[in-house]
Parts: C-alpha cells; structure tokens; sequence
C-alpha cells in the first residue's frame, strides 16, 4: 500500500527559530495539503498545493508560512520564525486522480 | 463555511456493545464524507470514505452512513471491543481536491 512519509516525526525548536517540515506525497499524486492539530483541538486545514502553486489556504496560513515542492518528490512545510502558539501536530496529505486523500503519520512540533 | 460536529464528544461502553457515532455538517453539497481513527498522540488512520452518490459502506464491523440531504453521518461499531477505543474522527470535502473540513471527534472507550 502506498504511503505518505513525512521527517522528522518529532521537531523541538525555539521560539523565532525557523523550521521546515518535509513530506515525500506518493509518487504520481498531484493534490498536496499541510493540516495541523493543536493537542486536544480539531484537525485544521492549512494550505492546499496543486501545479506548484498554491490553490487554497485558510486563515492560519499566514505569512510566516511557506510552501515548497522543491524536488518533485518532497513538500515542505516552513514556518519562519516560530511562536509558541504553533505547536502541534502537522499532517501532510496527497491526493492523485482518485477520491482519498492520503495522510501521513505527522510531525509534532514543540517550540520552547 | 462547512462546519461539521460530531456527537457526543466522549462515549464509553462495555466490550460487545454495539455502537453509533455521529456526524453533522452544515453545507450539504459534499463531495465525500470520510471517517477516521487516531489514537493518542498518533496520526489519522483512515477507516471509511462514502461518496456523495452513495448511502452507506461497510469495512469487517464498520458500517458508515451517509444522509446527504439532512447533512448527517453515521459510524456504526457492531460487537465494540476494548482495541477500538481511539478518537473517531469524521471529515468532509466539498469538492474533488477541495481540503477536508474535521469535526472534533468522539473519544470511544470499550471497557473489558
């Protein structure tokens, strides 16, 4: 079964450090998204990514965020100068010509 | 804006019950309707997605159903046993490669 991956699992930084968080989608998938879930919150909707620029993005996704396919097989995820408030846990999704959307297992970011 | 709730917010039951968890969502012109499973501290494990065209799905003890018209969903747990206790989580999309609205989830816990 194809899977999305995404490194690290785990990210501990500073507040005002910059961060990255990469994805590898499956291969062949054309639809990205980063959601993120702050603990005990609801899962939420970050940005969505198709044709190398971005199609959708919410409220969240201002702009100390960025994204990137920079290879053709990674999607990144940076937030360039942490605050506390973005700690949680970050999904990266890829979706191909088919209906599901595929998540990957999350990187728990904790900024100090 | 969709907006999806899920109800109850926790529920806990003896090993062998059967169960329902539910799903509501405001706009009723939805793509597809997917239910999930995470686990504390884990990533999104899906479990079911229902198409729009469609009226239920069945996977092993899960059955999914989908009213469109009435904005609702249900999961349906037959025979519950202590290794489905997780957070249940119901998600929805409005288009195609549209992002996926969450609910808040149901905490389930079968007791031995």
């Amino acid at each position: 079964e194809p899977e999305v991956t995404q490194t690290p699992s785990h990210q501990v930084t500073q507040m005002g450090q910059e961060v990255i968080l990469r994805c590898v989608p499956i291969s062949n998938h054309l639809y990205f998204y980063w959601y993120r879930q702050i603990l005990g919150q609801k899962v939420e909707f970050l940005v969505s990514f198709y044709n190398n620029e971005i199609s959708e993005k919410s409220e969240i996704f201002d702009d100390q965020f960025s994204v990137e396919r920079p290879d053709g097989s990674n999607f990144t995820l940076k937030i360039r100068s942490t605050k506390l408030e973005d700690s949680a846990m970050y999904f990266c999704a890829s979706k191909g010509t088919y209906v599901l959307q595929y998540f990957g297992p999350g990187t728990r970011l904790t900024v100090t | 804006k969709q907006e999806v709730t899920q109800i109850p917010a926790a529920l806990s039951v003896p090993e062998g019950e059967n169960l329902v968890l539910n799903c509501s969502f405001t706009d009723s012109a939805i793509y597809n309707l997917q239910w999930f499973r995470q686990d504390p501290g884990k990533g999104l494990t899906s479990l079911l997605l229902i198409q729009s065209s469609q009226r239920e799905q069945t996977s092993g003890r899960l059955n999914a159903s989908l009213d469109k018209s009435s904005g609702r969903s249900t999961l349906y747990i037959a025979a519950s046993q202590p290794g489905d206790s997780a957070t249940y989580l119901c998600a929805v999309r409005n288009t195609n490669a549209g992002k996926s609205t969450f609910g808040d989830g149901t905490t389930l816990t079968v007791k031995p």
